[in-house]
């Protein structure tokens, strides 16, 4: 079970928007909708952010946004913060009844 | 308000067994699957393995496999990692974390516990 692939790193100025890529196999992203994102600061626990592609949880901000096409999802962070400043990761459940966590990116606030 | 509080890391020697533990409160444990999640230092998430409410379904990452058991005792509202023959490789923080399975997503997760694995 390889990690889904995500960039290491992106960066936007204060008030910018970005987009996080999450590109794994028919197997996984592109046969499910059970795709999620996560949030962790540094210390802390993942914070759930969007499930099912593109739904959000009570709490979380509408500037958090989620999509896929095909074998990749996507993660946008509209009107970006400097409390976003994180890691971010996705997930997606597989064919085999398991789940996978993407690489893994870092968000950066110039 | 939902909580899970994990117990049991600590620093062991390659070869050596470990038995980590999940208190939960604050949701029906019996109606949730459940699932444990690692990080290694500095590195990115990784699913371990995940059991059924009645824990009659279990399913684990294909590197834990015939060593790690997960269980659970609703009664005790407690989720549990039994880890075996363990692996410098296996050092993380091991997070457990609530499954909604209908989703498939991970919506409250414990703080973790640090698994230290020498070699």
């Amino acid at each position: 079970q390889s990690a889904l692939t995500q960039p290491a790193s992106v960066s936007g100025s204060p008030g910018q928007s970005i987009t996080i890529s999450c590109t794994g196999t028919s197997r996984d992203v592109g046969g499910y909708n059970y795709v999620s994102w996560y949030q962790q600061h540094p210390g802390k626990a993942p914070k759930l952010m969007i499930f099912d592609v593109s739904n959000r949880p009570s709490g979380v901000s509408h500037r958090f946004s989620g999509s896929k096409s095909g074998n990749t999802a996507s993660l946008t962070i509209s009107g970006l913060q400097a409390e976003d400043e994180a890691d971010y990761y996705c997930s997606s459940k597989t064919s085999s009844n398991t789940y996978v966590f993407g690489s893994g990116t870092k968000v950066t606030v110039l | 308000e939902v909580q899970l509080v994990e117990s049991g890391g600590g620093l062991v020697q390659s070869g050596g067994s470990l038995r980590l533990s999940c208190a939960v409160s604050g949701f029906a444990l019996r109606t949730y699957w459940m699932t444990w999640v690692r990080q290694a230092p500095g590195k990115g998430l990784e699913w371990v393995a995940n059991i059924k409410q009645d824990g009659n379904e279990k399913y684990y990452v294909d590197s834990v496999k015939g060593r790690f058991t997960i269980s659970r005792d609703n009664a005790r509202n407690s989720l549990y990692l039994q880890m075996n023959s363990l692996r410098a490789e296996d050092t993380a923080v091991y997070y457990c974390a609530r499954e909604d399975v209908t989703t498939g997503d991970f919506d409250y997760w414990g703080q973790g516990t640090l698994v230290t694995v020498s070699s």
